[in-house]
């Protein structure tokens, strides 16, 4: 099935350092989401985006949805311990009630 | 404020015994989907409902079954469990057209043995 191209797959990074990721994908989407999930928990929404270009931010979080309405970014800002999980992004096709999925980004942030 | 509630949290099943695993939303969202998440993946989608009294298939439908109760309550059924169906089920719901955005459960972890 298809899935969307989230890079990288996985980081490892320093307290304190920014991180930035990114999914792209071959449609054209209505909605891009941002989720993170914990281990043993279901993916908590982060940022929902609506409108190409739009740029949100959630705290330390900003992520924006691309011009091309082709892809997404997510950024975060200062990163602590507590940012360690997996995110995922998710699009939404117009005229459909589907999400389509990224293979998810794992993070791994060293105190 | 629940949210979307899954029932169980865990089961284990031996292979051929069926199932049905529980899902409720209290955000009066319409639409509502059921995926599983493999190790090392991201989510799949097995059905949706878009709205109340519709379901449709999602990309690995193969095997499982869906009821829309209500608006508030979407079930999965696993008529004859097979180990390839051990998996983290998860349970979401939206409301697209309201842009309310995709919610999930807390999962229900399912082993076949």
């Amino acid at each position: 099935g298809q899935q969307l191209n989230q890079s990288p797959q996985s980081m490892f990074i320093q307290e304190g350092e920014d991180v930035s990721m990114n999914c792209t994908s071959s449609s054209i989407f209505n909605t891009w989401l941002w989720y993170k999930q914990e281990p043993g928990e279901g993916p908590v929404l982060l940022i929902a985006l609506y409108k190409a270009g739009e740029l949100t931010s959630n705290g330390r979080l900003t992520a924006q949805f691309g011009i091309t309405r082709k892809d997404s970014f997510l950024n975060i800002s200062a990163s602590i311990p507590s940012d360690v999980g997996i995110y995922f992004c998710a699009g939404q096709y117009s005229g459909t009630y589907k999400y389509i999925f990224g293979t998810g980004t794992r993070l791994k942030v060293l105190a | 404020n629940a949210g979307v509630t899954q029932t169980p949290k865990f089961q284990v099943l031996k292979t051929g015994q069926s199932m049905t695993l529980q899902c409720a939303q209290d955000m009066n969202h319409n639409s509502m989907y059921w995926y599983r998440q493999d190790p090392g993946m991201g989510l799949r989608l097995i059905y949706y409902s878009a709205s109340e009294g519709t379901t449709d298939k999602g990309e690995v439908p193969n095997g499982y079954n869906v009821s829309r109760l209500n608006k508030r309550e979407f079930s999965l059924r696993l008529e004859s469990a097979a180990p390839s169906q051990t998996s983290v089920y998860f349970c979401a719901s939206s409301d697209i057209r309201d842009r309310q955005p995709q919610h999930f459960g807390d999962g229900t972890r399912l082993s076949i043995l």
